[in-house]
């Protein structure tokens, strides 16, 4: 199968600017969703797509993070202001074709400066 | 709400040794599916195994196995004949069971394996 092309790879801004992610899932898959990786930890729900619409979005911080799946294949997840406390990996996953898992990203690793 | 459980931050093994590593989960669901993920230091998380709760047989996959205790809500994975290209980190991962597979995964705490030349 395809798989999930996350970029940029590698993200440096200082605290209080906006910063932006971009997931490409490849084979057009309809569920789609965005994980927060702490250093250490095991990866969080952020966000849940089924096409464009947002199905499970109870752990995104709204103040600050947004997303957007326009067309339900492409998906961007923003970060307006930054803080410090985001500092981690940004995973992007898709589920794969019948009853298989998800298929995951190389994630865009956040810096905070 | 469901919860994953990983107690070992840290494991090592003998290279072609054989090595445990823990689980345990919480769920008042009766039908769900567990995983196991590898995530080497290039960050690209990769399925290692599977298991549907309602499969009383433990899955294997080459060399990797699992022990899956429902009752005792435990799903430990073993790897037999250890290799370098197993050291990662591993995360056990849940997911509910439903008519969709598009449910979130829920994960544990990881396990960072070390395997000694």
């Amino acid at each position: 199968e395809a798989g999930v092309v996350q970029s940029p790879r590698y993200k440096i801004i200082e605290k209080k600017q906006p910063v932006a992610f971009w997931c490409n899932p490849i084979s057009g898959h309809n569920t789609l969703y965005w994980y927060l990786q702490n250093l250490g930890q095991g990866p969080e729900l952020l966000i849940r797509y089924e096409n464009e619409e947002a199905v499970d979005d109870s752990q995104l911080p709204k103040d600050r993070f947004s997303a957007e799946r326009l067309k339900g294949v492409d998906s961007t997840l923003k970060i307006q202001p930054a803080e410090l406390g985001d500092s981690a990996v940004y995973l992007c996953a898709r589920t794969g074709q019948g009853d298989q898992p998800q298929h995951f990203g190389d994630g865009t690793r956040l810096s905070i400066l | 709400a469901q919860t994953v459980t990983q107690s070992q931050p840290e494991m090592s093994v003998q290279e072609a040794e054989t090595v445990t590593l823990s689980c345990t989960y919480d769920t008042s669901e009766s039908d769900y599916y567990l995983f196991w993920y590898k995530q080497p230091p290039s960050r690209q998380m990769i399925l290692v195994i599977r298991q549907e709760a309602y499969k009383q047989q433990n899955a294997t996959e080459n060399r990797f196995s699992v022990n899956f205790q429902k009752a005792a809500k435990s799903f430990s994975l073993k790897i037999s004949d250890s290799q370098l290209g197993d050291a990662a980190m591993y995360f056990c991962a849940y997911r509910t069971y439903g008519s969709s597979n598009t449910g979130k995964l829920i994960f544990g705490q990881g396990t960072t394996l070390q395997v000694k030349p």
